[in-house]
């Protein structure tokens, strides 16, 4: 099973501020990686696929890099909506999360 | 506009069978995987298999082999999901999710949730 590990468990940020999310995958995944925002109480919500491909409705502040193993979705000025829970997925073999980065306010 | 609506909240003893449904409109039932989801509280999501409408095809997690079945009503755009032999550590949200791209692609990231089904496990 490939594992995805996400750095930090917490990132605490202003508004206005930049995130930078990290996601490792044990083993090479290409580029078929894709990150979620989930809110309490909500379902998962697409941001990003293929590691950098935007979502249809998401806005240009997220943005997603990487490939192979190492992954990172950038949020370029954090806005009040954005505080939630962060998951990567790869979708290269079966389907797999990181265990999540928390996004809260400072 | 896509929609997966999920049945209601479920509680159920140890050893008992759940059995948990999401209804899909909004586009055509047979071009898109449907995918069931567990999120344990405390523990990452966790993918437990698929219904692919095309060839009438369910895959499993290996966690979940042999306790799990996955089907469709296509006369009601409907994909069930039953759960043998629960145990505690089944208690969880359960998702039904749709894929982005149709069964044409191969299966990628899920762009359309359902809203969750919770199931406890309790004695």
């Amino acid at each position: 099973e490939i594992v995805m590990t996400q750095s930090p468990a917490t990132l605490s940020v202003s508004p206005g501020e930049r995130a930078t999310l990290s996601c490792r995958a044990s083993q090479s995944v290409s580029s078929n990686v894709a990150w979620y925002q989930q809110k309490p109480g909500q379902a998962p919500r697409l941001l990003i696929y293929g590691a950098s491909a935007r979502a249809t409705g998401i806005p240009a502040r997220f943005s997603g890099s990487g490939s192979q193993t190492e992954f990172t979705l950038t949020i370029s000025s954090v806005q009040s909506e954005d505080f939630a829970v962060y998951y990567c997925q790869q979708y290269n073999t079966w389907w797999t999360f990181g265990q999540g980065t928390r996004v809260d306010i400072k | 506009e896509v929609q997966l609506v999920q049945s209601g909240a479920e509680v159920k003893p140890p050893g008992a069978t759940v059995k948990i449904s999401c209804e899909v409109s909004g586009y055509t039932f047979s071009d898109y995987n449907i995918h069931w989801f567990q999120q344990a509280p405390g523990k990452r999501l966790e993918w437990v298999g698929l219904f692919d409408p095309e060839g009438g095809e369910s895959r499993y997690a290996e966690r979940f082999q042999g306790r799990i079945t996955i089907t469709a009503d296509t006369s009601t755009d409907t994909v069930y999901m039953d759960l043998d032999s629960l145990t505690s550590e089944d208690t969880a949200l359960y998702y039904c999710a749709r894929d982005r791209r149709p069964t044409a692609y191969k299966s990628g990231p899920q762009a359309h949730w359902g809203q969750g089904t919770l199931v406890t496990v309790s004695s």
